[in-house]
């Protein structure tokens, strides 16, 4: 199994739509989880953390099931500037490093 | 204004050569690390260092050599450089440990011809 794993997608998907990533991570012992967002050719941007209780930014919701290890990222109301790869990242269980996912690739159409 | 800044941008060069890459980061964190993003989009941890001090290096060719003056800079070597190190490779910086977020630089386009 996969240090971090990410359905690639893509999601094509309309304006206005609602949209959910999942990521799954092998490692019990991790502790920090983040969603970070990469445009084409840029570097990737940190989106939110993950925390135990779930959080949310604006349109976008962040939640945690450690029991399934398995993160997950909602976005609603999608608009055309959310087109972006979403990476799922999680720290070691050592806490030495972050792992990174492949990221899921989203298009939001008009 | 830049929080980490790598240079240069692009670098285009021919099998064999040596090139260094340079990082910079302004917001006085401990850890900088190095990363590389090859054509599969897969964004591997290369190198780590706290405090000018080396933490990770992930089975990385010794032909790659991380130099860290200081914390606020770590620079990647790279001796003979082959057509497989064609990638991104990326600078980033987090306070502390990688119970942190971290910040990246733009990148650095390396094509080898």
């Amino acid at each position: 199994r996969k240090e971090v794993e990410q359905d690639p997608g893509p999601f094509n998907v309309p304006e206005g739509a609602t949209v959910a990533f999942n990521c799954t991570y092998s490692n019990s012992a991790s502790q920090s989880f983040f969603w970070y967002r990469q445009d084409c050719r840029k570097e990737p941007k940190l989106l939110m953390s993950v925390y135990s209780s779930g959080n949310e930014d604006g349109r976008f919701t962040a939640q945690l099931n450690r029991a399934s290890q398995y993160i997950s990222l909602l976005i609603r109301d999608s608009k055309l500037s959310d087109s972006a790869t979403y990476l799922c990242v999680v720290n070691s269980g050592n806490n030495r490093k972050l792992i990174w996912g492949l990221g899921t690739s989203l298009a939001v159409n008009p | 204004d830049t929080a980490v800044s790598q240079t240069p941008k692009y670098l285009v060069t021919q099998m064999g050569n040596d090139k260094s890459i340079k990082c910079e980061q302004n917001l006085g964190h401990d850890t900088m690390y190095w990363y590389k993003q090859d054509s599969k989009k897969f964004l591997k941890i290369m190198f780590s260092y706290n405090n000018k001090e080396l933490i990770i290096n992930e089975t990385v060719p010794n032909r790659f050599s991380p130099k860290s003056p200081d914390k606020a800079h770590l620079n990647l070597h790279i001796n003979s450089l082959e057509l497989g190190d064609s990638a991104v490779y990326f600078c980033a910086s987090s306070p502390l440990n990688s119970n942190q977020p971290q910040h990246f630089g733009d990148g650095t386009r390396l094509s080898i011809l």
